[in-house]
This record gives structure tokens, C-alpha cells and sequence, in this order.
């Protein structure tokens, strides 16, 4: 069955760091594929989405490529806030009508001042 | 501010009581997705509903159950109540159309607490 694979975390960085969180994922067909973010207390917000191979989602300075090849779904900003600190989920959909949708186990981001 | 509204947002009940979620999709969504969220941060998927009929199901229990309503609600039911359902569950909402991404809007969940 499809599946997403994440970097383990906790990941911990200072302000203005350069964010990499890794996202692989296995999938029979063509799925589309989802960054989530979870701030403290909250529901999961969508963050950037990308529907197709090579597309680029981005949203609030986060980035991820669709890379096909490789199965991967990277999330990357070129330097965080205090305020990135969050839980991150990639997610992929697949199915006709996306209906098959399969969330990664999340990597906590801490970014300290 | 999603559009998919949840109630309530706390609920405390004890063990071998029987709970009910309630959830409202955006507008316009006719699916309708149940998750379960414990303490080490992972989303379990509980169930899916289209349009009133159930769509998919994952690690739902048995003393777990839901509907959809015509009205597009969807309530979650939760019965014989363990201390280790205490978590948060969150409903999600997605318009379901061909060729489109078909994300998933969530509400801001309940948290439930089993004394």
C-alpha cells in the first residue's frame, strides 16, 4: 500500500537556520503530494501542496518539489523564525478522486531564538 | 480559519462512557475524514464518509463508530470508554473532484479525556 516516510525528529535549529525536513513516499500510481503544519494547540494547516512531477509548492517561504525520480517531497526555508516551531506532516493523495489519502508520523520543528 | 468547525473542543467523561463528536465540513465538501491524534504526535485514520456512505475505514475499534448526515455533519461515536482513548480527534473535509489535489481542510479538533 502507499506510505510516507519523514525524518525523525526532533529537529532543533536557531533563528535563521536553513530547514531541510526529508519526505519520502510509495505510491502505486500518481499521487499528489501535501505539507501539513501543526502549531501548538491547533489543527493541521495545509502548507504548500504539488499536484504533479516537478511541480514546485510553496507558501509563507517554505518550498517542496515534486521529484518523481526519487519519491521525495523535501521541505525546505532558507531561514526559519521562532515561529516555524510547529509539527510538519507530508501527506500524498491518490485515487481517482484523491480519496486514498496517507499522512507521513510528522517531524517536530523547535527553532530557538 | 478552515471552515470545518468541531464540538465541542474539550470533553472530560470516565471510563465506560459513551461520547459523541460532531463536525462540520466547509462548505461544499461532501467528504468527510475522522482522525484520532495521541500524546507522541501521530494521526491515525479512523474513517472516511462521501456524501452520507461510508468510503474507507482504517484502525477504527469496534466500540468506535460514525455517520454522515444529508445534511453533510458527521458525528463520531466513541462508547465503553478506555483511559487510552484519551486524545485528540480531529474531523478533515475535502471536495473530493476528479484531477484536482483534493486536500484536506481539518477543523481544530476535540480533545477528549477519559478519567
Amino acid at each position: 500500500g502507499n506510505s510516507v516516510t519523514q525524518m525523525e525528529g526532533p529537529v532543533t535549529l536557531s533563528e535563521e537556520a536553513f530547514l531541510t525536513i526529508n519526505c519520502t513516499y510509495t505510491a502505486t500510481g500518481y499521487p499528489s503530494l501535501f505539507w501539513y503544519v501543526q502549531y501548538p494547540g491547533e489543527g493541521l494547516q495545509l502548507l504548500l501542496k504539488a499536484t504533479k512531477a516537478d511541480d514546485k509548492g510553496s507558501n509563507k517561504g517554505f518550498e517542496a518539489t515534486y521529484r518523481k525520480e526519487t519519491t521525495s517531497f523535501h521541505l525546505e526555508k532558507g531561514s526559519v523564525q521562532v515561529s516555524d516551531s510547529a509539527v510538519y506532516f507530508c501527506a500524498l493523495s491518490e485515487g481517482n478522486y484523491g480519496q486514498n489519502f496517507v499522512f507521513g508520523p510528522g517531524t517536530r520543528l523547535s527553532v530557538l531564538p | 480559519d478552515s471552515g470545518v468547525t468541531q464540538t465541542p473542543k474539550h470533553l472530560i467523561t470516565a471510563t465506560g462512557q459513551r461520547v459523541t463528536l460532531r463536525c462540520s465540513p466547509r462548505s461544499g465538501d461532501l467528504s468527510v475524514y475522522w482522525y484520532q491524534q495521541s500524546l507522541d504526535q501521530g494521526l491515525q485514520f479512523l474513517i472516511q464518509y462521501y456524501n452520507g456512505e461510508e468510503r474507507a475505514k482504517g484502525n477504527i475499534l469496534e466500540r468506535f463508530s460514525a455517520q454522515q448526515f444529508p445534511d453533510l455533519h458527521s458525528e463520531l461515536n466513541l462508547s465503553s470508554l478506555e483511559l487510552g482513548d484519551s486524545a485528540l480527534y480531529f474531523c478533515a473535509s475535502s471536495v473530493l473532484l476528479a484531477g484536482a489535489g483534493n486536500e484536506q481542510f481539518f477543523g481544530p479538533g476535540t480533545r477528549l479525556t477519559v478519567l
